[in-house]
């Protein structure tokens, strides 16, 4: 079955870049109907949508109106991959990032394990 | 932005029903899904598009939605069933997907 594994660094400076990549495996990231989202959780808080992209990548990836300065995400067919880059982080950002695969009403049906991202000096 | 609320805990013993509700304006009118997160772990999707239960959710989890709040119930509880629970909708007015701040269940 499809799974995802999110991958980048645990630890990024203050007002550096926050790059990260959701490997999809089972599957391809290409399906039609499938949009790639991005959701990040602080320790003990709720979980913070970041932004989404089609599985095709033909449309433009939508972004939290909170966030959408500083974010981008990217797909990449030829490795089955999604990234997300964060800019500018400070210690606010600091939290768990999950990829998820978001469905057509706007839910989320299947989620990586999460990685740590501290942001600290 | 649309704001939804949830209580921060629920208590129930084992083979009782708990209930959680998410309250929102006028929520009926949105379409609302609930997850579970145990300790540790990712969100897991639990019910979709206010009363679908995915494929491997038992049966005991249920849902409803109407006027000014969505309710989770798990009937017959069970150990197994302590984790974190989410709501979430999307808001059209913003695209932004909003979720609530959770209901930590305890079966005890």
């Amino acid at each position: 079955q499809v799974q995802l594994q999110e991958s980048g660094p645990g630890l990024v400076k203050p007002s550096e870049t926050l790059s990260l990549k959701c490997t999809v495996s089972g599957g391809s990231i290409s399906s039609d109907g499938y949009y790639w989202s991005w959701i990040r959780q602080p320790a003990g808080k709720r979980p913070e949508w970041i932004g989404r992209i089609y599985s095709t990548g033909t449309t433009t990836a939508n972004y939290n109106p909170s966030l959408k300065s500083r974010v981008t995400i990217s797909l990449d067919t030829a490795t089955n991959q999604f990234s997300l880059k964060l800019t500018a982080v400070t210690a606010a950002d600091t939290a768990v990032y999950y990829c998820a695969r978001e469905m057509g009403l706007n839910y989320f049906n299947l989620w990586g394990q999460g990685t740590l991202v501290t942001v600290s000096s | 932005s649309y704001v939804l609320t949830q209580p921060p805990s629920v208590s129930v013993a084992p083979g009782k029903t708990a209930t959680m509700t998410c309250g929102g304006d006028n929520i009926g009118n949105k379409i609302v899904h609930w997850y579970q997160q145990r300790p540790g772990q990712a969100p897991k999707l639990v019910i979709f598009y206010d009363t679908n239960r995915p494929s491997g959710i038992p049966e005991r989890f249920s849902a409803s939605n109407s006027g000014n709040m969505a309710t989770l119930t798990i009937s017959r509880a069970e150990p197994g069933d302590e984790a974190d629970y989410y709501c979430q909708v999307w808001d059209s007015s913003t695209d932004h997907r909003v979720f609530g701040g959770g209901t930590s269940l305890t079966v005890l």
